[in-house]
């Protein structure tokens, strides 16, 4: 099935650990995103890429960093530099329409 | 900086009847989009509906509708015949028209959601 596979759903970080991400897609889409919700919030911007081995920071980049070695691939790490990583994070590619496609998401929590 | 404003937190309706959700948003562009993105509790966010700001004509996806007013820099989304699986987080979202000066052209601007009650 053509879409976007984000891992893990869950994932739980101790105070001071880096954490990674995973977000792989198949619809062959140039363009990839990471966004940050929080509970009462709408999506926030962290990074996005057009191109291979190109990114650019979005609005909240702080405390997050990506690489896109691989067209189908976007890894986000979580740093231990962000101050307050507890969140869902949601990858999306976009297509021609200039519509964003999402994956379902990870639950990153600090304990 | 475009910002989407979406005045209502929470909106309530009963099955079978008609909703609409506000969306306003601020833009120094002519050529943009627009979306209607849906969040149901699964958190998986779905495509609800779309509209370029050159069109004149509201996009229509059977039960969703849009009332685009582009003087008014609004983006009203109207669902009618409310069905239960229609509850959900729904998003308003800007995004510019085509690239320029390196800036991604499929960034989207996100509104602070409206939470759809569907009462039985």
């Amino acid at each position: 099935d053509g879409g976007i596979t984000q891992s893990p759903k869950y994932l739980f970080r101790k105070e001071g650990q880096n954490v990674t991400l995973s977000c792989e897609q198949n619809l062959n889409h140039d363009a990839m995103y990471w966004y940050r919700q929080d509970p009462g919030q709408g999506l926030r911007l962290i990074y996005y890429s057009q191109i291979v081995n190109d990114f650019q920071k979005g609005d909240i980049a702080e405390g997050y960093s990506v690489s896109r070695e691989k067209k189908e691939s976007f890894p986000l790490t979580v740093t231990s530099a962000q101050k307050n990583p507890t969140a869902f994070y949601l990858c999306a590619t976009s297509g021609i329409g200039g519509e964003l496609f999402f994956g379902e998401g990870s639950r990153l929590t600090v304990l | 900086a475009q910002t989407v404003t979406q005045s209502q937190p929470e909106m309530s309706v009963q099955e079978a009847e008609t909703v609409t959700l506000s969306c306003t948003y601020d833009t120094s562009e002519s050529d943009y989009y627009l979306f209607w993105y849906k969040q149901p509790p699964s958190r998986q966010m779905i495509l609800v509906i779309r509209q370029e700001a050159y069109k004149q004509q509201n996009a229509t996806e059977n039960r969703f509708s849009v009332n685009f007013q582009k003087a008014a820099k609004s983006f009203s989304l109207k669902i009618s015949d409310s069905q239960l699986g229609d509850a959900a987080m729904y998003f308003c979202a800007y995004r510019r028209w085509g690239s320029a000066g390196g800036t991604s052209y499929g960034k989207l601007t996100f509104g602070q959601g409206t939470i759809l009650t569907v009462h039985p």
